[in-house]
């Protein structure tokens, strides 16, 4: 069983609209959560972390986290084509703090 | 702050030889160092926690006399691909934890190519 479930996409969205990625968790004893982006052949780019239930925002992210429905999801305001990349949630709660990835959304954003 | 020097980025070897791939904290000191493996089109998969002073941990399914972890002092740790074989070519990437609001930094990843 997965723990950190994505849906893979591709995800398109036109340049200045929303982009909304969703992730979700089994174990309910997660308590950290990141958001990475990857652009292809690169390494993955924190975006932004969360740890509490609400909304987290930073500039054009906003980062939801809903522990009781065991969810995560990234908004990407005024999306650019820039955005276009894989972005890939993660869990951090190994034992030794390892994170656990997500399979990643493929987003892209069209001019 | 908090960079992780990952070398080398790209690598082509042949089959049956080995492969060294370094990573170095530049500015802080990583007591872990955690390897991932990205096939193309998946996701990171956790391979292997470097722990410094001791034995890696493994996760299941890698296995540990074909990649071997060794984590010496604070700044490096090396991962190598012993024997490789095709199906080991892989992009291989290190991370450590960072803490607070930089979480966990990532090298640059090392593309590895076994013909």
């Amino acid at each position: 069983q997965k723990e950190v479930e994505q849906n893979s996409g591709p995800l398109s969205v036109p340049e200045g609209a929303i982009a909304s990625l969703n992730c979700t968790y089994s174990d309910r004893g997660s308590q950290s959560f990141f958001w990475y982006r990857q652009y292809s052949g690169k390494s993955p780019e924190l975006i932004m972390f969360i740890y509490s239930n609400g909304d987290k925002e930073d500039g054009r992210f906003t980062a939801q986290l809903n522990k009781a429905s065991q969810y995560v999801s990234l908004l990407i305001r005024d999306s650019q084509p820039s955005d276009s990349a894989t972005y890939l949630c993660a869990d951090g709660r190994g034992s030794a703090r390892q994170l656990t990835f997500g399979s990643g959304t493929q987003l892209t954003v069209l001019p | 702050g908090a960079v992780v020097s990952q070398h080398p980025s790209r690598v082509i070897c042949k089959s049956g030889t080995s492969v060294k791939i370094e990573c170095r904290s530049l500015d802080f000191q990583a007591t872990t160092m955690f390897w991932y493996r990205q096939f193309p089109k998946q996701s990171l998969m956790l391979m292997a926690t470097s722990n410094e002073g001791s034995k890696a941990t493994y996760e299941q399914g890698v296995e540990k006399d074909k990649f071997l972890i060794n984590h010496a002092s604070l700044t490096l740790s090396t991962l190598t691909v012993t024997s490789a074989h095709p199906e080991d070519s892989s992009f291989y990437i290190c991370s450590a934890e960072v803490g607070g609001a930089k979480g966990y930094t990532f090298g640059s990843g090392t593309r590895l190519t076994v013909v």
